[in-house]
């Protein structure tokens, strides 16, 4: 069965720091990546999506994500956070050929301190 | 567009009681999800619907089952609810593609307290 492992279920940062947020996945196929952030309140909004070609993605808010297939993993980065980015960041994985569910990670809390 | 939209936001029942959630989305997509949201377990698919017409058992069913009413509507209930129900309520659509492309939009949430 597929699974995805957040290892970092909570991270702080200060403003201007550099943010890495890990992701690995088990399936042994073909995979579409996801990344989605919930801001506090409201709902899951999607930060960026790998479905082939480069495997550096970039998403929104200057965010992005590198895809190591050897490593089955896919790593978020931010080069400089601020304030705003704390959130919760769930990594996804929808495997291609099965249904089209998508499996979630258990979340990663960011709390960035001004 | 509305997107995806929740109704209740936010709901108190006794233990035992029942309820409906609803869910609706407005982009024509054929898909739709429900998912529950608990502290530390990420989220985790209840039911889906791939097509109108169509459901699925998701990775935590039990006590819950559903209604795909129409393309746009797909509801959620509980029969009788338990403590073990308390959570946050995530509806979600979504218009699969070839290669498994499947991009899913969210709502705004059903947080559900059962006492």
């Amino acid at each position: 069965a597929q699974s995805v492992s957040q290892h970092n279920h909570h991270v702080i940062l200060s403003e201007a720091a550099s943010l890495e947020l890990g992701c690995n996945y088990s399936y042994g196929g073909t995979v579409n990546l996801f990344w989605y952030v919930q801001y506090p309140g409201q709902h899951l909004q999607l930060l960026l999506k790998y479905f082939s070609g480069d495997p550096l993605v970039k998403g929104i808010k200057g965010f992005e994500a590198e895809f190591i297939k050897s490593k089955f993993s896919f790593n978020l980065r931010k080069p400089s956070v601020q304030w705003s980015d704390t959130a919760e960041y769930f990594c996804a994985v929808n495997a291609r050929g099965a249904t089209n569910k998508l499996i979630f990670g258990t979340g990663t809390l960011l709390a960035v301190q001004p | 567009n509305a997107g995806v939209t929740q109704t209740p936001k936010f709901q108190v029942l006794k233990t035992g009681q029942s309820m409906t959630l609803q869910c609706a989305q407005d982009m024509n997509h054929n898909s739709m999800y429900w998912y529950r949201q608990d502290p530390g377990m990420g989220l985790r698919l209840i039911y889906y619907s791939a097509s109108e017409g169509t459901t699925d058992k998701g990775e935590v069913p039990n006590g819950y089952n559903v209604s795909r009413l129409n393309k746009r509507e797909f509801s959620l209930r509980l029969e009788s609810a338990a403590p073990s129900q308390t959570s946050v309520y995530f509806c979600a659509s979504s218009e699969p593609r070839g290669a498994g492309y499947n991009e899913q939009f969210f709502g705004p949430g059903t947080r559900l307290t059962v006492l």
